[in-house]
Formats: structure tokens, sequence, C-alpha cells
């Protein structure tokens, strides 16, 4: 079945450490985004790809970076954590027409103590 | 830029009433207009979807919404509650053309609360 799957679901983890956020998707699509959501608040892009090698940054400034080495990756990482980095990453994609939707992962929950 | 304005953060309605939540947008031409359903903890959910067409455009889950170009409008209706319709609403902008388009802004959401 085509989707979009977010790994982990849930981080918490101290600061200053490195994490790799995965978002994988099974849809072919040669678009995807990240999207930073903090509790009760919109969702803000902060980065996104229109292919392979294809990345740019988002409307709302963020610390961490992607990649997109193959069509169905795109990896959110941060260098160093930090508690301000504390928030809902959720991930997503869509296909190359213009009317079309953007599909979304479940979300990783990411902590930072 | 465009721009997203959900008006009610938190509305509360009874099991069976009929709902509407309200959306306006901001954008210089055909906007592309989302509504996308978040249960907690979990992704978005694409409830509908207008591109062109017939302003009254059907969803999912019973859900339908109206695109009022005048009023730069896009509110997300359903004539009777389910409880398990209890969850965070999104209102979302595409953009139509150029290098941008696929990326989406978002207003800040309405949470809707069902009573038995």
């Amino acid at each position: 079945e085509a989707d979009i799957y977010q790994t982990p679901r849930y981080l918490v983890i101290g600061t200053g450490k490195k994490i790799t956020l995965e978002c994988s998707q099974t849809m072919g699509h040669d678009k995807m985004y990240w999207y930073q959501q903090d509790p009760g608040m919109e969702l803000h892009l902060i980065h996104y790809s229109y292919g392979v090698n294809s990345t740019e940054k988002g409307d709302l400034s963020s610390e961490s970076t992607v990649s997109r080495i193959r069509t169905e990756h795109f990896p959110l990482t941060l260098e160093s954590a930090r508690p301000s980095h504390t928030s809902q990453y959720l991930c997503a994609s869509s296909g190359l027409r213009q009317n079309t939707e953007a599909f979304f992962g479940q979300g990783t929950r990411l902590t930072v103590v | 830029a465009q721009s997203v304005t959900q008006p009610d953060i938190h509305i509360t309605v009874s099991e069976g009433a009929s709902l509407e939540l309200r959306c306006n947008y901001s954008y210089g031409a055909t906007p592309y207009l989302f509504w996308y359903v978040q249960s907690p903890g979990q992704g978005l959910q694409l409830l509908l979807k207008y591109f062109s067409g017939d302003t009254l455009v059907q969803g999912i889950k019973g859900f339908e919404a109206e695109f009022k170009r005048s009023q730069s409008s896009f509110n997300l209706r359903k004539p009777s509650v389910h409880w398990s319709d209890a969850a965070e609403y999104f209102c979302a902008v595409g953009v139509a053309g150029g290098t941008s388009y696929g990326k989406l802004t978002f207003g800040q959401g309405t949470i809707l609360t069902v009573h038995p």
C-alpha cells in the first residue's frame, strides 16, 4: 500500500545529541516537505525538495538540515539538539502536478531535555 | 505572501448538531484550498480540496466546503456531527504557480470538541 512513513514516532533525547528523523514514501512522489508544528499552533514549512539532489529552506528558519539522495527518502538532521527544538515534525509528499494534495506522515514528536 | 486565518480556536458542539468551521485566506491569485483533520498524536488526513470548478466540494466523512471568492472564504460544514469527528481541523492554501507550487500555508487550526 502506498504510504508515507516517519520514524521514530516519539523521541526524547539529551541536549547536544545529533539526531536524524526519517521519512520515506512509497508513492513515487517527487516533492517532499518537512513541517514543524508546536502544540496548538499551525504547521510551518521548514524544508522542501522537488526531487533528488534538490533541497530548499522553507518559510520558517530552522537549524536542521535535510538531504534527498533517493526519491523516496527525505531525512531531517539536527547536529546538536537543544530544548528549543522540542516540537512535532511532520513529513509530507506530493506529486508533480500543480493540482495535487500533500500526503502526510504520522509525525515525530521530539523532546529535547 | 499567502496567509490563512481560522477565527475559531476551539468549538464545542453536541453530537448530531450541525457544524461550520470558518476559514479565510489571503492570496493574490486563484487559490488551491484544502481542509485537513488531525487526531491527537497523528498526522494530517485530507478531508477535501478545491482547485477549480464547482465551488461546493464534497469530502470524506460527510464533510463539505464552499469556496466563496468574494469573501475569500472556504468554510467547512457537516450537517450532523459524530463523536468521532472530535479532532483538530486545519485549513490550508496552496501556491498555484511558479516554482513554489505545492507548498502549503496553514491556519492555526480549530479544535473541535463533541459532547454526547
